[in-house]
């Protein structure tokens, strides 16, 4: 089956332009998650949605970022007024639901990367 | 949330098994183990994932210390396909578990 897909795969911009970035999940995963990385650290969490709803939006890095699943399925992260040290790696997640005891597994899409001159 | 130690990076030869050390000496006992790899320009995937015992599938084992400061990954055969970063990661039971907390894995080399 499909796993998850992000697009654009590649995303360069200019300092100051706004970019959106979509996520397709796996059909049926009520969670989505983002996260964002740098060159050669590993992922950091920004934000989770259950459903429609953006649960924990606690690692966003500051207002020019935000993130919608109006539906419960696609979502989109957008960032405005781009900044260089926005460039890094954006990936999205899903899983079959959120919280549970042992922690679900997440499946991750391939990344996009932005690169802002 | 507990923390993890890996080593920045190991190596290994094709066919060979490799053991991947983490540690997590401040882990509590709700806990779980979990690991994932990132093979180059690809998102994470998950590995494996564990909570007293010893753990086994189609991808790797997980070896746990009794006292559970410590695991161990385990690849029977490595792979070219298997040089990837790994990361072990902690997750709570319940709560916020939600949320991954990745550190910088270990690198790992297979040469052929």
């Amino acid at each position: 089956g499909a796993g998850v897909s992000q697009t654009p795969s590649n995303k360069v911009t200019e300092k100051g332009k706004y970019v959106e970035l979509r996520c397709d999940p796996i059909s049926g995963h009520t969670a989505l998650y983002w996260y964002r990385q740098s060159l050669g650290q590993g992922p950091e969490f920004l934000i989770y949605f259950q459903g429609t709803g953006a649960a924990d939006d606690s690692g966003l890095p500051n207002d020019r970022f935000f993130a919608v699943r109006p539906e419960g399925s696609v979502s989109t992260l957008k960032i405005q007024r781009t900044e260089r040290g926005d460039s890094a790696v954006y990936l999205c997640a899903s899983s079959l639901i959120g919280t549970s005891r042992q922690g679900n597994e997440q499946f991750f899409g391939p990344g996009t990367r932005l690169t802002v001159l | 949330d507990a923390k993890t130690t890996q080593p920045n990076s190991m190596e290994s030869n094709e066919e060979e098994p490799v053991h991947l050390p983490c540690n997590h000496s401040t882990i509590s006992g709700t806990d779980y183990i979990h690991w994932y790899r990132q093979l180059p320009s690809q998102g994470p995937e998950y590995v494996i994932h564990g909570l007293t015992s010893n753990v086994n599938n189609r991808m790797a084992s997980l070896a746990i210390a009794e006292d559970r400061k410590s695991s161990t990954l385990i690849l029977h055969r490595a792979t070219l396909r298997d040089a990837a970063v790994y990361y072990c990661i902690l997750r709570r039971s319940g709560g916020s578990n939600y949320k991954l907390t990745f550190g910088k894995g270990t690198l790992l080399t297979v040469n052929p």
